[in-house]
């Protein structure tokens, strides 16, 4: 019964560090998204992926790359972190074309 | 562009009260409609949602009608409990859009007092 999971749950980078964001969903899901949840700022998309092989940007892309090898997994990766970037990072999926998005529990994430 | 606008709270009521979220939506074309409420804690899950015009989502006692006229999707309870305290996110998907993530609202913070 995992659904989708995400690691880690807590993080603390510095100013240039790299990290990678790993998001992992069991429900055979096609669809596969990132956002940032920022306080008065509601849900931002980054990046999605409509299937393997395939990925997108969303409204916030910048600083952030994403690849879908496989159907289950879609690591978010920062690649030199900035402080603009610290947020709670959620992963989700859905079925095609329902807008049923099914949420991890999220990664909290500090860029000092 | 597509945009959702919701109040943001926080919304402090007690225990048994009667409660309405505002929604309200900008849109091209005919979006589905959803409610998604987030505990703390816990990333979001899906409420209701309502894929036309007039229709009505309903789950856990809360209820929520399309209203295509005031481009509206308002968020109701007869009765809040303790427990229904959480963050509650209006969302829009535009049918055939090339992402299948959705526009979100800023959310609204609800809490119920005993």
């Amino acid at each position: 019964n995992a659904g989708v999971t995400q690691t880690p749950k807590f993080q603390v980078l510095k100013t240039g560090q790299s990290m990678t964001l790993q998001c992992a969903q069991d429900m055979n899901h096609e669809y596969m998204s990132w956002y940032r949840q920022d306080p008065g700022m509601g849900l931002r998309l980054i990046h999605y992926s409509v299937g393997a092989g395939i990925t997108d940007q969303g409204e916030v892309p910048n600083g952030y790359n994403v690849s879908r090898s496989t159907t289950e997994d879609f690591p978010l990766r920062l690649l030199s972190a900035a402080p603009s970037q610290t947020s709670v990072y959620f992963c989700a999926s859905s079925r095609p074309l329902t807008g049923e998005l099914f949420f991890g529990e999220g990664s909290r994430l500090t860029v000092l | 562009g597509n945009s959702v606008t919701q109040m943001e709270g926080p919304v402090t009521l007690s225990e048994e009260a009667f409660l309405t979220i505002n929604c309200t939506y900008t849109a091209t074309g005919y979006p589905s409609l959803f409610w998604y409420v987030q505990y703390p804690g816990e990333g979001l899950q899906l409420l209701l949602k309502a894929t036309k015009a007039d229709d009505k989502g309903s789950n856990k006692g809360f209820e929520a009608t399309y209203r295509k006229e005031t481009t509206s999707f308002h968020l109701e309870k007869g009765s809040v409990q303790v427990s229904d305290s959480a963050v509650y996110f209006c969302a829009l998907r535009i049918p055939g859009g090339g992402a299948d993530g959705l526009t979100f609202g800023k959310g609204t913070h609800l809490i119920i007092q005993p």
